[in-house]
């Protein structure tokens, strides 16, 4: 199994640019979830979905938008980039939507916008 | 309200000695916590997790600990290792929930 796997690995974009950042997971997991992580700091929840067709928010929503067509795939949009969504983005997988099991983490995708 | 921290945001231990790692949370219903370990350039690593039902769980060469009464987390790394550096998190979930709090984060650096 490859896990879980994010791209691009890192992006620059301008503001006002627009961008999807993509994850997808091999495990067959029906939790999915996107974080941001800013220097200094923990993982903060953007967007989750607990199984395909399903999403919801999470802490820090806006400017994001995701959607869950399949179970593996959980992309992340950002419509409009502005430089205060410079960051590092986690996606992450778990089999419970319940999360009272382990979540797998993808490497990350460190995006910078000028 | 929800929130989960950590006592300290660096530690330095020399190799060979053993490293605890506090955290301290506020949500008295959260159940289940979780311990994880980022590299540089890489996204956190499961290293344990304990349920509310247990107060200790030891795994190879790590210990979590949990004191309900106080709502504290720590976790503790027998006879360090240089591949022990990284920074370490505690999250927090409790039944039903369905995210994960996580703390900031306690960077553990190693000393030869």
């Amino acid at each position: 199994n490859a896990g879980v796997t994010q791209t691009p690995k890192f992006q620059v974009l301008k503001t006002g640019q627009s961008m999807t950042l993509q994850c997808a997971q091999d495990m067959n997991h029906e939790y999915m979830s996107w974080y941001r992580q800013d220097p200094g700091m923990g993982l903060r929840l953007i967007h989750y979905s607990v199984g395909a067709g399903i999403t919801d928010q999470g802490e820090v929503p806006n400017g994001y938008n995701v959607s869950r067509s399949t179970t593996e795939d959980f992309p992340l949009r950002l419509l409009s980039a502005a430089p205060s969504q410079t960051s590092v983005y986690f996606c992450a997988s778990s089999r419970n939507p319940g999360l009272q099991e382990t979540q797998y983490f993808g490497p990350g995708t460190r995006l910078l916008v000028l | 309200g929800e929130s989960v921290g950590l006592h300290l945001p660096t530690l330095s231990v020399q190799e060979g000695d053993n490293s605890i790692i506090n955290c301290a949370y506020s949500n008295s219903a959260s159940d289940y916590f979780i311990w994880y370990k980022q590299e540089s350039g890489k996204g956190p690593q499961f290293i344990i997790d304990i349920r509310s039902n247990m107060d200790k769980r030891q795994g190879q060469r790590v210990t979590v600990l949990l004191n309900k009464t106080v709502k504290h987390l720590s976790l503790q790394i027998a006879a360090t290792q240089p591949g022990d550096s990284a920074v370490y998190f505690c999250a927090e979930n409790f039944q039903g929930a369905q995210k994960l709090v996580f703390g900031q984060g306690t960077r553990l650096t190693i000393n030869p």
